[in-house]
């Protein structure tokens, strides 16, 4: 079965630019995280989606962040404009129902760097 | 803060010997998972201990809760080069609907 997929893998742009990420979790998985790693502050969870609909966004940093989950197979993370210190890995991971109680599934992530 | 602290920092051992990594949370969970991230990877989940459990096994791996104490520990017996990687607990605190809060990490290098 094909995991989580990630796209773009590698993102290199300028500050002031628009940057889409992308995210197709697993068939049949109802739970839709974003997280970011940083060396600094680890691995911090930035919203999630459950049936598609947004649960908790308390972890998107600014207003310059946002999410969206069209359909149960596509999520993006978007950042208007980006800044330095948006760079990062960018992770999607999706589970099953309760998701807390079951084991997320991470794709490779985007690792974004903002010049 | 980080719900779960994981330690030591690093860890380096010899091929064969055996790992032991430790973490500590702060409030009541419903369950405590561990996972391994490779270099330039995502995360894979290892094992799931749920809070009324004491020992899980799953091949090389045993983990250990510890509520009264708040801790887990994740031991990996005989280790192989392919165990080096980076390891996280992450505890599903009760009735934080859903969400896992992970630790910082433990980086572990099996020398061959």
């Amino acid at each position: 079965d094909a995991g989580v997929i990630q796209s773009p893998r590698h993102e290199v742009t300028e500050m002031g630019q628009e940057v889409t990420l992308r995210c197709k979790p697993i068939s049949g998985h109802d739970y839709l995280f974003w997280y970011r790693q940083t060396m600094m502050r680890g691995l911090e969870l930035l919203i999630y989606f459950n049936n598609n609909v947004p649960i908790d966004d308390s972890g998107m940093p600014e207003d310059r962040f946002s999410a969206k989950m069209p359909n149960a197979s596509f999520s993006t993370l978007k950042i208007q404009p980006s800044e330095p210190r948006d760079s990062a890995v960018y992770f999607c991971a999706s589970s099953k129902t309760t998701g807390g109680h079951q084991p997320q599934h991470f794709g490779d992530g985007t690792r974004l760097s903002i010049l | 803060s980080q719900q779960g602290e994981e330690d030591p920092q690093a860890l380096s051992i010899q091929e064969g010997e055996n790992a032991t990594m430790n973490c500590s949370y702060k409030t009541s969970i419903n369950n405590l998972q561990w996972y391994r991230q490779n270099s330039g990877r995502g995360l894979v989940h290892l094992i799931l201990i749920r809070s009324n459990e004491r020992e899980k096994h799953s091949g090389r791996l045993r983990v250990t809760l510890d509520t009264s104490k708040k801790s887990s520990s994740l031991l990996i017996t005989a280790s192989r080069a392919a165990d080096t990687a980076s390891y996280f607990c992450a505890t599903d605190a009760s009735g934080a609907n859903s969400k896992l809060t992970f630790g910082k990490g433990i980086t572990l290098s099996v020398r061959p």
